[in-house]
Formats: structure tokens, C-alpha cells, sequence
């Protein structure tokens, strides 16, 4: 019954290579987010969904590709996977934007 | 000047009160500020969450003075389990602005 998922939660793939992670939260949210944390345990936003439309896009690269197909899913793609891309993925979902947040567990992306 | 900051570390023991604080450079008027507990492998969890004055939930304090320029999280008699990185945020609607986790370590 987890309340945001994400899948899958371990990914290894080669430099060059394509690859999407995707999330699902169950609340009824209206606002979902795409959170990246490097080696150093940094928190960063990449972006911000509500009710479907992008709201924040923070300086991330354009390989990097956010799609909300319905309010409940924030799928991430990214293309031509680089070294610096290695790191943890969070998705997160709030009712309103800058809220009270629920994180999924994360997504371990390893380049290789 | 960044935007949000806390201490990257602090220790305590058992039975302690422990008070965290964050600072807001560039809070907005209509931000929030949010305190969220992260342990390892796992996702950040919400703790509390406040605009102005004080807040009080059953885990944690939340005190936002006048300015709101900075934010302290109190931690009432922490035990091992507290054990944590502890991260502060200030967010409006279109702007996030998380302090770099302090990692808080509770000794017997």
C-alpha cells in the first residue's frame, strides 16, 4: 500500500544508453516532483508537476525528460546517460505545490 | 550568498533535546518552511512543517521567528533511532530551496 512508488529502485546501464524511471503515488496529490541526490547527500529539485503541467524545470540538462500522463504517474526519461548522471532519483508527491511532501524510496542509478 | 543553510553536523546523547537551525536567506512571502528526517537507503520523511511562530506536532517543535530568515527544529529527549541527516526547506510554488542536510548523530 506504499503511497508514492517508484521503479525500478536499482538501475545499472551503460554510458551512452537510454533509460526511464517511473512513479506512481496513490494520494490524490495534485502536485508531483522529480528529486536528484548526488554522492554528498545534496537534495535538488529537477522538476515540479501540478496537475499535470510543469511548474519548475531547475537547470537540468535536456537529456533529462519529465512526462505525467495522469496526475497519479512521473515517469523520467533520460537519454545518452552520462558518468555524472550516477546518483539517487527521488519522486515525491504534495496536495498543493511547496507542501507537505511524501517521498518514494528512491532510485540508485549507477552509470558504468 | 546560498540560499539555505544548516550545520552539516551535530552530536547528542540519549534523553537530550536537540535544536537544529536553518537558515532562510531568500524566503519568500509566501514560502513554507519543512523539516524532513532521512535515514540511509531510504526517502526523506516529513516531520514538520510552519510559516510563522511556533509549531508543535507529537515528534518535533517547529520555531519560525518574526523575520523568518531562519528556522529552528527541536527534537524533544532524541533517542538512538534519531539517528539521522536532518534537511531544511523553503518552498513557494515554483522555487525549492533545500539546506545541504545535517546529519545528527545521538550516542548512548
Amino acid at each position: 500500500d506504499t503511497a508514492v512508488s517508484q521503479t525500478p529502485k536499482y538501475l545499472v546501464t551503460q554510458m551512452g544508453n537510454d533509460k526511464s524511471i517511473k512513479c506512481e503515488q496513490n494520494l490524490g496529490h495534485d502536485t508531483m516532483y522529480w528529486y536528484k541526490q548526488d554522492s554528498k547527500k545534496f537534495l535538488k529539485i529537477m522538476f515540479s508537476y501540478n496537475n499535470k503541467e510543469l511548474i519548475i524545470n531547475e537547470t537540468v540538462p535536456n537529456r533529462f525528460s519529465p512526462k505525467s500522463p495522469d496526475k497519479a504517474h512521473l515517469n523520467l526519461h533520460i537519454n545518452s546517460l552520462e558518468l555524472g548522471d550516477s546518483a539517487v532519483y527521488f519522486c515525491a508527491s504534495s496536495q498543493e505545490a511547496g507542501g507537505h511532501g511524501f517521498f518514494g524510496q528512491g532510485t540508485r542509478l549507477t552509470v558504468v | 550568498l546560498a540560499k539555505t543553510t544548516q550545520p552539516i553536523s551535530m552530536d547528542s546523547y540519549e534523553g537530550q533535546e536537540v535544536n537544529i537551525t536553518c537558515s532562510h536567506n531568500n524566503i519568500a512571502t509566501n514560502d513554507y518552511i519543512t523539516w524532513y528526517q532521512q535515514f540511509p537507503s531510504q526517502g526523506p520523511r516529513f516531520i514538520i512543517q510552519g510559516y510563522k511562530t511556533k509549531v508543535t506536532n507529537e515528534v518535533a517543535s517547529l520555531f519560525i521567528p518574526a523575520d523568518r530568515k531562519s528556522s529552528t527544529l527541536s527534537l524533544p529527549r532524541v533517542s538512538l533511532s534519531d539517528t539521522a541527516v536532518y534537511y531544511c526547506l523553503s518552498a513557494g510554488f515554483n522555487k525549492f530551496y533545500f539546506g545541504s542536510g545535517t546529519k545528527l548523530n545521538v550516542k548512548p
